[in-house]
């Protein structure tokens, strides 16, 4: 069965940077695109980006261009996705959920990774 | 950017009711419009998606409706389980949600 597993809650320091992970099972890796989703404690869900884990080519949220950076391990068929410059307002969950080319809905999602910054 | 205007925020329902919730583009976002549902500490799970197809192993008692600018999630029975917020999703130019609607029994 398909199955995201995402790293554990970060703790971070304001101007520090995290990266979590997304362990992708039960379907062929690359043949589907990664997405990053980001829900802050008043529940608004943001689309982050995309990466597509055969070629590596990703598209961000213009809010979020320079604020996360997309990667992928094909060998483990891990997805990452770093966060730099932490403030305060990049406190949330995240998720990462995956697409079918083409079909672009989310239809299987990670249990998401509380990142908090606090000094 | 496409933006996406949820209604209700809040609804409180009986068991057996006859439940809807709607959403509203900005723009023409075609049928690509999805529905999920959201349980308390879980991640969302898709419902519906683009507009009317219903995800592998929901119950028939969701349904989507809409085109255009303006879709519909109807839930023809409330079930108690059924208690959780709502999302839709546009996916016709990049990815917007909606505010969401937390559903709660009466």
């Amino acid at each position: 069965q398909v199955q995201l597993q995402q790293s554990g809650a970060e703790l971070a320091k304001p101007g520090s940077s995290v990266k979590i992970s997304c362990k992708a099972s039960g379907y062929t890796f690359t043949s589907y695109a990664m997405h990053w989703i980001k829900q802050t404690t008043g529940q608004a869900l943001e689309w982050t980006g995309y990466i597509a884990p055969g070629s590596g080519g990703t598209k961000y949220n213009e809010k979020f261009k320079g604020k996360a950076t997309l990667t992928v391990d094909k060998s483990s068929s891990t997805a990452y996705m770093q966060l730099s410059s932490l403030t305060p307002v990049d406190t949330a969950v995240y998720y990462c959920a995956r697409s079918r080319p083409g079909y672009n809905y989310f239809d299987y999602w990670g249990q998401g990774v509380m990142v908090t910054v606090s000094s | 950017d496409i933006q996406m205007t949820q209604s209700p925020s809040f609804l409180s329902a009986s068991v057996g009711d006859r439940v809807t919730i709607n959403c509203k583009a900005s723009q023409n976002i075609n049928k690509y419009l999805d529905w999920y549902q959201q349980k308390l500490g879980e991640a969302p799970k898709l419902l519906i998606y683009n507009t009317n197809s219903l995800h592998t192993g929901i119950p028939s008692r969701f349904s989507g409706s809409g085109s255009g600018t303006d879709f519909t999630l109807t839930i023809s029975s409330l079930q108690p389980e059924d208690v959780a917020t709502y999302f839709c999703l546009q996916h016709n130019s990049g990815w917007t949600f909606g505010g969401g609607t937390k559903l709660e029994l009466k």
